[in-house]
């Protein structure tokens, strides 16, 4: 079973909304957690880091979110664009290893 | 600065064909990843160097999949005999030195597809 588990697999929204991306984990010991873009047929890009002792960050209109209790992160797109059409990965460290999930594609229509 | 560069971008072979990839790291990172990513799955690990060293390559099948990195920085990726289950794209991603808070920075990937 994997370790990271993302939901919903994919949605559609429509340009200018916003939409809230899962991922919850079972990684211990827990290091940190990335979030990750991918455009189609491109590599991943890191959109931003989760410490244990961070419960939120922003990055542009992108904001993740970190609940090291109950070992789930959010990541939430606010007024979406054409452009954040992707595969959004959430990755977890622990001490030596990282651990992908499986990504949620993301489709935003005009 | 220089991102990592994988080559080549689109490689289409027949089973039991041979086929290479070839990866050259950002300069001065020291970790180098080489990952399988099966269409609508996340990156799965085949193998990590540390250096010229391999860290990990728990998940590399060794029966069929060789790689190396010579010196410490570019890196080959082979598959000799290929099967039609590794059709997939395979990215090489570097970091500094695989620790901590660090990130990985990808390639744009080789897509393979084994006919």
């Amino acid at each position: 079973k994997n370790q990271v588990e993302q939901s919903p697999q994919s949605l559609i929204i429509l340009e200018g909304k916003n939409c809230t991306l899962q991922c919850n984990y079972t990684v211990s010991p827990f290091s940190n957690l990335r979030w990750y873009k991918q455009d189609t047929g491109r590599g991943p890009v890191s959109l931003t880091i989760m410490t244990f002792s961070e419960n939120t960050k922003s990055n542009g209109r992108y904001t993740a979110t970190l609940d090291a209790d109950t070992k789930q992160s959010s990541l939430h797109i606010t007024a979406s664009q054409l452009s954040d059409s992707a595969s959004y990965i959430c990755v977890v460290r622990n001490d030596y290893k990282l651990s992908f999930g499986a990504g949620t594609t993301v489709t935003v229509r005009a | 600065e220089a991102g990592v560069a994988q080559s080549p971008r689109y490689k289409i072979i027949e089973k039991r064909q041979s086929v290479a990839f070839w990866c050259n790291p950002i300069s001065g990172h020291a970790t180098l990843y080489w990952y399988q990513q099966i269409l609508g799955q996340g990156p799965k690990l085949l193998i990590q160097f540390q250096n010229n060293g391999v860290v990990d390559d728990s998940q590399l099948p060794k029966d069929r999949f060789s790689a190396e990195r010579l010196k410490g920085v570019d890196s080959t990726l082979k598959i000799q005999p290929a099967k039609l289950e590794d059709s997939a794209v395979y990215l090489c991603a570097s970091s500094l030195d695989g620790q901590g808070v660090e990130k990985l920075f990808f390639g744009s990937g080789t897509q393979l597809s084994v006919l």
